[in-house]
């Protein structure tokens, strides 16, 4: 069985650019999790989507954040414009059905802003 | 603010002991909580998920429930140089699912 899939792995923006994360979850698992990870701290959830619907946003910056998932598979998130504090790990996640099942972590995305 | 609460460490064990990795919560409406195991610049990876007061085993590792005291544990048993990593407590229920900081272990050849 597949792994959660990302891309990319590495990506340098300068500061007030835009840029564009892509995840595909586990193969039938309805509930996709964007966390942001910054160094030795542990993940903080964005959002978590149940098939194409929202199921909390409340940590999303909306100001500058932004993710989809049109087709209930695949998702986007969006930074634009960045700052340097958004410099980090953005790890994707899915699980089968919602949060009491265990979660399956993508291999992430290390952004730095300069 | 509803939190998950871990030792960040180091935890300094030698090769052969047990390591006891400890994590509490503060949502009693909590009720699934997992461990997730972390090496440096790679993206957690789940050891063991626990619902239910008790102990639940799988090879080397032993989680601990106990709800009553919102306390989870984690034993890793003959500990190997390869457990050195950084362990993630989560917790699922009420409300989002939560991260720990992490407990890092450094297992000493």
């Amino acid at each position: 069985e597949a792994g959660v899939a990302q891309s990319p792995r590495y990506k340098i923006i300068e500061k007030r650019q835009s840029v564009a994360f892509w995840c595909n979850p586990i193969s039938g698992h309805a509930t996709l999790y964007w966390y942001q990870q910054i160094l030795g701290q542990g993940p903080k959830l964005l959002i978590q989507f149940q098939n194409n619907g929202v199921v909390d946003d409340s940590q999303l910056p909306k100001d500058r954040f932004s993710a989809e998932r049109l087709k209930g598979v695949d998702s986007t998130l969006k930074i634009q414009p960045a700052k340097l504090e958004d410099s980090a790990v953005y790890l994707c996640a899915s699980s089968l059905n919602g949060g009491g099942y265990e979660q399956y972590f993508g291999p992430g995305t290390r952004l730095t802003v300069t | 603010q509803k939190e998950v609460e871990q030792n960040s460490g180091p935890l300094s064990v030698p090769e052969g002991a047990i390591a006891s990795l400890n994590c509490t919560y503060s949502d009693r409406g909590s009720q699934s909580f997992f461990w997730y195991r972390q090496y440096s610049g790679k993206s957690p990876e789940l050891i063991m998920s626990i619902y239910s007061n008790g102990d639940k085993e799988d090879g080397r590792f032993t989680a601990q429930l106990n709800k009553a005291s919102q306390y989870v544990s984690l034993l890793i048993r003959d500990s190997q140089p390869s457990d050195s990593a950084t362990y993630l407590c989560g917790s699922s229920g009420t409300y989002k699912y939560i991260f720990g900081t992490g407990t890092r272990l450094k297992v000493l050849a």
